[in-house]
């Protein structure tokens, strides 16, 4: 069965300095990968989306790379800042009906 | 835009009662709503899919019988957990798809404590 690995738990980082989270997935590749952040005692909320045949996503001061080969997408936070501190959780979607697996998330701490 | 609303936020109940949970789109129609399971420090796990008008789907392992589903709408689907017993304790969240785009839209959760 796929698996879906957030292989950091936590993370602690200054604000300002670039945050990068690891998802990487077994056997075949998702049709599409998201990220969502999830505050404490919330539902998440979605951040960005790339697709099997894109190599990069940017949003703001998020980047998001996908790299089949590898089996492994990497999530960037730029000019982190504290208000960014939250799970960070990777979804993978394997099939046409738009069902997600989760990875089990990343904490991201930034310190002032 | 595209909201997702869950009541209640929090129930506490007794073993044996049955609890059910809402879940609205509030500014867009869903023709699909997910039900996630989640425990504390582990990822969200998916418990079925429903589609407006359908029967749910359900993934393996997760009793029908026990998490009753229904999506009488476009914006409203319920979860309703039957005789419930302290393992039933959990986060449970919904999310939206409009069926055009990828992503979901989830509800703020409800924490359900069974004593």
């Amino acid at each position: 069965s796929q698996k879906i690995e957030q292989n950091s738990e936590a993370l602690n980082i200054q604000e300002g300095k670039t945050a990068t989270l690891t998802c990487n997935y077994t056997n075949y590749s998702p049709a599409y990968l998201q990220w969502y952040r999830q505050d404490p005692g919330r539902g998440p909320v979605f951040l960005l989306l790339i697709r099997e045949n894109e190599k990069e996503k940017r949003k703001e001061r998020l980047k998001v790379t996908f790299d089949t080969t590898l089996k492994q997408s990497l999530f960037h936070i730029t000019a982190s800042q504290p208000a960014d501190s939250a799970t960070y959780l990777c979804a993978c979607s394997f099939s046409n009906d738009y069902k997600l697996s989760f990875g089990a998330g990343t904490t991201v701490t930034v310190r002032a | 835009g595209a909201v997702v609303s869950q009541h209640p936020s929090w129930v506490i109940c007794k073993s044996g009662t049955s609890v059910k949970i809402e879940c609205r789109s509030l500014d867009f129609q869903a023709t699909t709503m997910f039900w996630y399971r989640q425990f504390p420090k582990q990822s969200l796990m998916l418990m079925a899919t429903s589609n407006e008008g359908s029967k749910a789907t359900y993934e393996q392992g997760v009793e029908k019988d026990k998490f009753l589903i229904n999506h009488a709408s476009l914006t409203l689907s319920t979860l309703t957990v039957t005789s419930a017993h302290p393992e039933d304790s959990s986060f449970y969240i919904c999310s939206a798809s409009t069926g055009e785009r990828a992503e979901q839209f989830f509800g703020p959760g409800t924490r359900l404590t069974v004593l």
